[in-house]
């Protein structure tokens, strides 16, 4: 089945540094892309979804980029501050049958002021 | 208004106690899902449905099983609780994209 493997697990940066998590998924069904976070003690919030074969996508503060042909998908958080603070999950959907969502393992960032 | 709840958010019980964890969504959506939360791991599959009395079996399925009773309403049974079990616990809804309520935290003993 869908391997999704997120690296690093943990992430220190400090203010206005920049903090890059990547994803990597096995599954060439996969359909939709999604990256979100989560603050301690909260839901998930969903930050982007993306689908094209090749996409960058800036939201606010942040830029996805996705990339069919490596199978990789990344968040890039431009010019972290310390609301950055919290847990994020790369997530990956796939249609068998049913549509079935699986996640990466997580990555703890902390941004230091 | 929340579109997806959970109910209890806080459960203890002992081992071999009987859970049933609920998820009602107002979204109108087809497909409901429970996950399980425990670090390290992220968000993993329980079970999952596309419809009222449907039911998908997941990637981590053993000790539970689940019902879907109507499209807004999906439970979550452990029926024979064990410490393994310990675990935040969350219900989505999904039409293109998961929509997820506020999680139950439940403690076995």
């Amino acid at each position: 089945g869908e391997q999704v493997e997120q690296r690093p697990p943990h992430l220190s940066v400090r203010e206005g540094d920049s903090a890059v998590i990547t994803c990597t998924y096995t599954d060439p069904n996969s359909y939709y892309f999604f990256w979100y976070k989560q603050e301690p003690g909260a839901s998930l919030q969903l930050l982007m979804k993306v689908f094209s074969s090749t996409e960058i996508n800036e939201g606010q503060g942040f830029t996805v980029l996705l990339n069919k042909k490596d199978k990789r998908l990344s968040l890039n958080l431009t010019a972290a501050h310390p609301g950055d603070s919290a847990a994020y999950f790369c997530a990956v959907a796939l249609y068998t049958g049913n549509y079935k969502y699986v996640f990466g393992a997580g990555t703890r960032l902390k941004v230091i002021a | 208004e929340a579109a997806v709840t959970q109910s209890p958010r806080n459960k203890v019980t002992v081992t071999g106690g009987n859970v049933t964890l609920s998820c009602r969504q107002t979204n109108s959506h087809n497909y409901m899902y429970w996950y399980r939360q425990d670090t390290g791991h992220g968000l993993r599959l329980i079970h999952y449905s596309y419809g009222a009395g449907n039911l998908q079996i997941g990637d981590v399925p053993d000790g539970y099983k689940a019902t879907r009773t109507t499209q807004e309403d999906f439970f979550l049974l452990l029926e024979l609780a064990s410490p393994s079990q310990t675990s935040l616990y969350f219900c989505a809804s999904s039409d293109s994209e998961q929509y997820f309520g506020p999680g139950t935290r439940l403690t076995v003993l």
